[in-house]
């Protein structure tokens, strides 16, 4: 494809349940980030790759979350034991080493 | 986690008028980036600044990169209906190879 995809668009869990939300960069990029997106607010980091290497997860909000990039392609962004207020936007972008980011369309994620 | 100052938070103008909004930080940032947000869609780069002082145009868009490395506007001309939509202002150390830090978004609408 084109662009960045990402999967689920939508994902509704039960607080305590585990959820992983698929990230597919632009072919060939080798940077990529994860942020998280409160409503009404602005997208913040919570992670960044450069291929498979966790270079900075700086911002991810508690050892609940988890993310990973084990061929340098695809990532998965994990949590654990969702709550309430990990309910959020989750967006994916991808970069050449030192170009823009383009973003995906995100993940909306709504826990009960 | 840090978030850069925009205003206004929203804006209702008529078709045709100019629009202008800005952004502040406490941080000195190299890059300025400024993204368009439809809902259900991720943020779509407008434009990318560079260097302190530049003033880039794209079409009925014009952003500069403030003196201060501190700050940066974006002016819309002649707004059209499908201009409505958030946009977000955001600094980078190092353009697409690290992470962003947003601002909180404005809201435009446009009336016909």
């Amino acid at each position: 494809g084109a662009g960045v995809s990402q999967s689920p668009r939508y994902k509704v869990a039960k607080r305590g349940q585990d959820v992983a939300l698929r990230c597919d960069p632009i072919s060939g990029h080798v940077s990529l980030f994860w942020y998280q997106q409160a409503l009404g607010q602005g997208p913040e980091f919570l992670t960044y790759f450069q291929n498979e290497a966790q270079l900075d997860k700086s911002g991810l909000p508690s050892d609940r979350f988890f993310a990973e990039r084990p061929e340098g392609s695809v990532s998965t962004l994990k949590i654990q034991r969702t709550q309430q207020e990990d309910s959020a936007v989750y967006l994916c972008a991808s970069s050449l080493n030192t170009d823009t980011q383009y973003f995906g369309p995100g993940t909306r994620l709504t826990v009960l | 986690g840090q978030q850069l100052n925009q205003s206004p938070q929203s804006m209702f103008i008529q078709e045709g008028e100019d629009v202008s909004m800005n952004c502040t930080s406490s941080s000195i940032f190299n890059t300025w980036l400024w993204y368009k947000q439809d809902p259900g869609e991720g943020p779509v780069l407008l434009i990318a600044l560079y260097k302190a002082g530049e003033l880039t145009s794209n079409g009925r868009l014009t952003a500069q990169f403030g003196i201060t490395r501190k700050d940066s506007f974006l002016n819309i001309s002649a707004s059209i209906p499908s201009d409505v939509g958030i946009y977000f202002c955001a600094g980078s150390f190092q353009g697409g190879s690290e992470k962003l830090v947003f601002g909180k978004g404005m809201k435009l609408t446009v009336n016909p």
